[in-house]
């Protein structure tokens, strides 16, 4: 069974603090996306990485992608209270047909003002 | 560019009736996949269909669950006689398949509640 372990589950900080959430899993992956999930509604892609030690960065938010392709990590910067929410990560083994997403459990983020 | 649009949004039936669960994907793509975030839990993959074929339903449920993708019109998730272990968020995602990567890009979901 391919797992996607997921940590920390649970997160509270307060404004200005850097976290990281961490994606970590035995498979390798072609690809890993990261989404942002708020109550009630669906999965929001934020970033798709698909090189071995790829860094992409979107504003305060950096995502890397493992050299074995087997992890990947998000840093926010300077946490806001609007980044609150349930982080996601998945991953992607694509063949010429597509196919599924390995979710990892998520990370519940709560920033304090 | 209307994103992954879901149908109803909130949907309740009683033990024994029938969900049908309608989704459509974004314009232009012709892969759909079905997800299933039970209460406290992640979410997990149910059916990858493409237009008319079931590609890869290794997460649906041996009984009462079927999916569809007719070459028109949206895609159905169905579920016969349902049971309250049923009652979960159903998300749908699309994706349009050139090459790498193969983002899905998912919907706002339909969330089904069992009496």
């Amino acid at each position: 069974t391919q797992l996607l372990e997921q940590s920390p589950q649970f997160l509270s900080i307060q404004e200005g603090e850097n976290l990281t959430v961490y994606c970590n899993s035995s498979s390798v992956f072609s690809s890993l996306q990261w989404y942002r999930q708020e109550p009630g509604e669906g999965p929001v892609l934020l970033v798709t990485v698909v090189t071995g030690g790829e860094v992409k960065k979107l504003k305060r938010l950096t995502f890397q992608f493992g050299d074995a392709r087997k992890d990947s990590s998000l840093h926010i910067t300077a946490a806001q209270p609007g980044d609150t929410g349930l982080y996601l990560c998945a991953g992607g083994k694509k063949n010429n047909q597509g196919g599924k997403l390995i979710f990892g459990q998520g990370t519940e983020l709560s920033v304090k003002p | 560019n209307a994103g992954v649009m879901q149908n109803p949004r909130h949907l309740v039936r009683r033990r024994g009736q029938e969900a049908r669960l309608r989704c459509s994907p974004m314009k232009g793509h012709s892969h759909v996949y079905w997800y299933r975030q039970l209460p406290e839990e992640g979410l997990k993959f149910m059916v990858y269909l493409q237009k008319e074929n079931i590609i890869d339903e290794s997460g649906m449920p041996k009984e009462r669950f079927s999916a569809e993708f007719p070459k028109e019109g949206p895609s159905i998730l169905r579920i016969q006689q349902v049971v309250r272990g049923d009652s979960a968020a159903y998300f749908c995602a699309s994706s349009l398949l050139t090459g790498t990567p193969d983002t899905q890009y998912f919907g706002p979901g339909t969330r089904l509640t069992v009496l």
